[in-house]
């Protein structure tokens, strides 16, 4: 069974911190990694996507990937109370005929403090 | 707009009664997804379709069924034999190969 680990939280930081969340995956093969935020009672919106080892930045927002470690994480720079959602890792296995076919993670929670 | 229209956004089943969820996108995409989040868990894929007239079964299909008539529609019916039916249902959209999948916005279902 491949799976998507990532820490419940939650996770609290203050305004204005970095927030770091972490996301392991058993799927050696695994080549795309997604990362997803769901406010509550609302659907998952994609806020970054990476697919190779290293650094991947969107303003805020880094996406780091270490295929060697099985690691990915979401960095957030200068955290705003509007960021706190909970955040899916997802990732495309090896495996399965269709792109979509994501495994997630139970998502952190992840709550900023004013 | 173009996006996902999921209907109804509450839905309420009894016991014994079989329920659809209507799912319709306007994005012309080709594969569609019908997911399910249980509270604090993750999204548990249930069916996928990558075209007109073929699905196939996720992780989770046992008690639920699905038809894809038109490209634009993929509707989800909870059975009778889904037993613990009670869950946020999304449905999702992605154009091609590595695209950015797209949701709806959810239906959440209880049982009576």
């Amino acid at each position: 069974q491949k799976e998507v680990e990532q820490n419940s939280g939650p996770l609290s930081v203050p305004e204005g911190a970095i927030a770091s969340l972490n996301c392991t995956y058993s799927d050696r093969g695994s080549q795309s990694f997604f990362w997803y935020r769901q406010y509550s009672g609302k659907s998952p919106e994609l806020i970054m996507s990476i697919y190779s080892n290293g650094d991947k930045e969107d303003g805020r927002f880094t996406a780091q990937l270490n295929k060697a470690s099985q690691y990915v994480s979401l960095l957030i720079r200068d955290s705003q109370p509007s960021d706190s959602a909970t955040y899916l890792c997802a990732v495309n296995p090896s495996y399965g005929g269709s792109q979509g076919n994501l495994i997630f993670g139970k998502g952190t929670k992840l709550s900023v403090k004013p | 707009d173009g996006g996902i229209t999921q209907s109804p956004k509450y839905l309420f089943r009894k016991e014994g009664q079989n329920v659809t969820l209507s799912c319709e996108q306007n994005l012309n995409h080709d594969a569609m997804y019908w997911y399910r989040q249980d509270p604090g868990q993750g999204l548990r894929l249930i069916y996928y379709s990558q075209i007109v007239n073929d699905f196939q079964k996720g992780d989770i299909a046992e008690g639920y069924s699905v038809s894809r008539e038109k490209k634009e529609s993929f509707p989800l019916t909870v059975t009778s034999a889904q037993k613990n039916p009670t869950a946020f249902y999304l449905c999702a959209s992605m154009m091609g190969w590595n695209e950015k999948l797209f949701f709806g916005s959810g239906t959440q279902l209880s049982v009576l």
